[in-house]
């Protein structure tokens, strides 16, 4: 199962409402989750199974989506928001990641 | 507090062996399936290998199936992956990562990361 993330980089302002998507090559129900990466760190899941916040992020971060079409919103960009975003699906082994999105500041 | 502190990582030649090991703590590790995942430098992460609760079942990334090995030993608290016939499109952080298997599913505490180099 292959995932396909758009866009590959953004540009966006501190306030803006952005929206990152990934789409899998076939059906995964909700067996997805997305992740954070900032430079010299380990990701951090944000979201599992699609559409459930990960304890302790915030919420301006939502996830939804079924099938094969997901999409991750940030509701009001933040400072420390700007970063490299990631899905991962968990539907069978092998499970992938999409190829990422970079989010910088306009 | 959860932590996993990997060891292990070196500068190997192509066609050489490496073993890399996971100290877990924070958890009962002997409760939860593992995973390697790596991520060669400027790239996004790549899955690598999983392991069950119990060492029971496996799975590997097709680019690495026949080459690495991974185990652990649920007494003495420790991940491991043995790494064989290494290549230099191996170069990569390799991180040891906790997976929630069940009933979701997800990677929720990774290891800071440990450097495997191949190179002549």
């Amino acid at each position: 199962i292959q995932l396909t993330q758009s866009p590959s980089s953004l540009s966006a302002s501190v306030g803006d409402r952005v929206t990152i998507t990934c789409r899998a090559s076939q059906g995964i129900n909700t067996y997805l989750a997305w992740y954070q990466q900032k430079p010299g760190k380990a990701p951090k899941v944000l979201i599992y199974a699609a559409s459930t916040l990960q304890s302790g992020v915030p919420s301006r971060f939502s996830g939804s989506g079924s099938g094969t079409d997901f999409t991750l919103t940030i509701s009001t960009l933040q400072p420390e928001d700007f970063a490299t975003y990631y899905c991962q699906h968990f539907k069978t082994f092998p499970i992938t990641f999409g190829q990422g999105t970079r989010l910088d500041i306009k | 507090e959860v932590q996993l502190l990997e060891s292990g990582g070196d500068l190997v030649q192509p066609g050489g062996s490496l073993r890399l090991s996971c100290a877990p703590s924070g958890f009962t590790f002997k409760n939860y399936a593992m995973t390697w995942v790596r991520q060669a430098p400027g790239k996004g992460p790549e899955w690598v290998s999983t392991i069950s609760n119990t060492g029971g079942d496996t799975y590997y990334a097709d680019s690495v199936k026949g080459r690495f090995t991974i185990s652990r030993d649920n007494s003495g608290n420790t991940l491991f992956l043995q790494m064989s016939s290494l290549r230099t499109e191996d170069t990569a952080l390799y991180y040891c990562v906790r997976y929630i298997r069940g009933p979701n599913y997800y990677l929720d505490y990774w290891g800071q990361g440990t450097l495997v180099t191949v190179s002549s």
